[in-house]
């Protein structure tokens, strides 16, 4: 069955330098998007990409995160200068439409900022 | 956000049914009520979803009410591999950011 991919599986990082996450959706799928959860906390959304830009995104998704689709097949998460409360997992997930089709999510990525 | 209401925990035995509740008394027609689970470590899982009409897959059933303000996944014959937290979402359009996963129902199997 058709995956997505999360690289790397944990990041640490020390608080302000920038990470990037990086995806590989399901190759025929439209539709990608970035969650996260925090440890021990509901899992929640950042943004959501469709034809090559942000179709829509959250309040936590401020000027600090970015996402680019730069060559067709990876699909990356870029948080210019960490802090301590971006800890969390970090997941991705592509669906073939927005609405009528299940997402499908990556097994995630840990970032421990320190 | 739109709003789904779900029991926190429910217990079930291995290989019997189970019956998960979600209220969503706010749905609009055009929702689609999605269901996802999340196993420990894990990410997400997607297992089914619909609109109006009750629907069937390899994972599971959904049983949608007729006012579709609630609906309630059905596991045919639980197994341990079931353990997990149920989410319930309101699929809104064109707007992903209202489509939030709450806290879920966490599923315990009893061997």
């Amino acid at each position: 069955e058709p995956e997505v991919t999360q690289t790397p599986s944990h990041q640490v990082t020390q608080m302000g330098q920038e990470v990037i996450l990086r995806c590989v959706p399901i190759s025929n799928h439209l539709y990608f998007y970035w969650y996260r959860q925090i440890l021990g906390q509901k899992v929640e959304f950042l943004v959501s990409f469709y034809n090559n830009e942000i179709s829509e995104k959250s309040e936590i998704f401020d000027d600090q995160f970015s996402v680019e689709r730069p060559d067709g097949s990876n699909f990356t998460l870029k948080i210019r200068s960490t802090k301590l409360e971006d800890s969390a997992m970090y997941f991705c997930a592509s669906s073939v439409g927005a609405l009528d089709y299940g997402y499908t999510f990556g097994s995630g990525t840990r970032l421990t900022v320190v | 956000d739109a709003k789904t209401t779900q029991p926190n925990s429910m217990e079930s035995n291995e290989e019997e049914p189970v019956h998960l509740p979600c209220n969503h008394s706010t749905i609009s027609g055009t929702d689609y009520i999605h269901w996802y689970r999340q196993l420990p470590s894990q990410g997400p899982e997607y297992v089914i979803h619909g609109l109006t009409s009750n629907v069937n897959n390899r994972m599971a059933s959904l049983a949608i009410a007729e006012d579709r303000k609630s609906s309630t996944l059905i596991l045919h014959r639980a197994t341990l591999r079931d353990a997990a937290v149920y989410y319930c979402i309101l699929r809104v359009p064109f707007n992903a950011g209202k489509s939030t996963f709450g806290d879920g129902t966490t599923l315990t199997v009893k061997p």
